[in-house]
């Protein structure tokens, strides 16, 4: 079946350093890709998201790039802060209609001040 | 925001037991969807459904059951089938648009454990 991969499991940087998030994703016919942001215990929100016909798309400290030909998008947060410290998905839309999304596995965000 | 509540936030199954979770969505919108989320894992698509009086399997459909007779109301329930239950349930809606083109949007949640 389809998946998305996402690279890596945990990431630990410093404060004022920047992340970056990388996910693969296996159905040629993806077209839409968002970002979710969550907290412990908490639902995951929507932080930025790009579809196929732009390559990225940026949003104050927070960027989003796709590469539709190796098929694979990344997320980059830039000045990071403390409170950025969560569990990152990427997701990616499934052929077939309904708006499916398959998710990658998550990236643990610890931002250390 | 999805205009989503999940009910309730914490709920409890006891062994061979049948329990329901609550969505509701406030924005008319169309396609909603349940999601299952075990610890340190991403998010598992369960069922989901496009419009009234249709539902869809997801990929771990198994041992859950669906209703979609109102367009605000998309329920769970987990039945005695389903052999490891204790998980965080998500609800999420979308609004109409491009296919493939929409954010979904979560409500808060429920955490289901085993007594």
């Amino acid at each position: 079946g389809e998946n998305v991969e996402q690279h890596p499991s945990t990431l630990s940087v410093q404060e004022g350093d920047s992340a970056v998030i990388k996910c693969t994703y296996s159905d040629s016919a993806s077209n839409y890709f968002p970002w979710y942001k969550q907290e412990l215990g908490k639902r995951p929100q929507l932080i930025i998201d790009i579809r196929s016909n732009v390559g990225e798309k940026k949003d104050q400290r927070i960027a989003v790039t796709l590469n539709k030909t190796a098929k694979h998008f990344s997320l980059h947060i830039t000045e990071t802060q403390p409170e950025d410290s969560a569990v990152y998905f990427c997701a990616a839309s499934l052929s077939g209609g309904y708006n499916k999304l398959i998710f990658g596995a998550g990236t643990r965000l610890a931002v250390h001040p | 925001d999805g205009g989503i509540t999940q009910s309730p936030k914490y709920l409890f199954r006891k062994e061979g037991q049948n329990v329901t979770l609550s969505c509701e969505q406030n924005l008319n919108h169309d396609a909603m969807y349940w999601y299952r989320q075990d610890p340190g894992q991403g998010l598992r698509l369960i069922y989901y459904s496009q419009i009234v009086n249709d539902f869809q399997k997801g990929d771990i459909a198994e041992g859950y059951s669906v209703s979609r007779e109102k367009k605000e109301s998309f329920p769970l329930t987990v039945t005695s089938a389903q052999k490891n239950p204790t998980a965080f349930y998500l609800c999420a809606n979308s609004p109409p648009g491009l296919r493939g083109n929409q954010p979904q949007h979560f409500g808060d949640g429920t955490r289901l454990s085993i007594l």
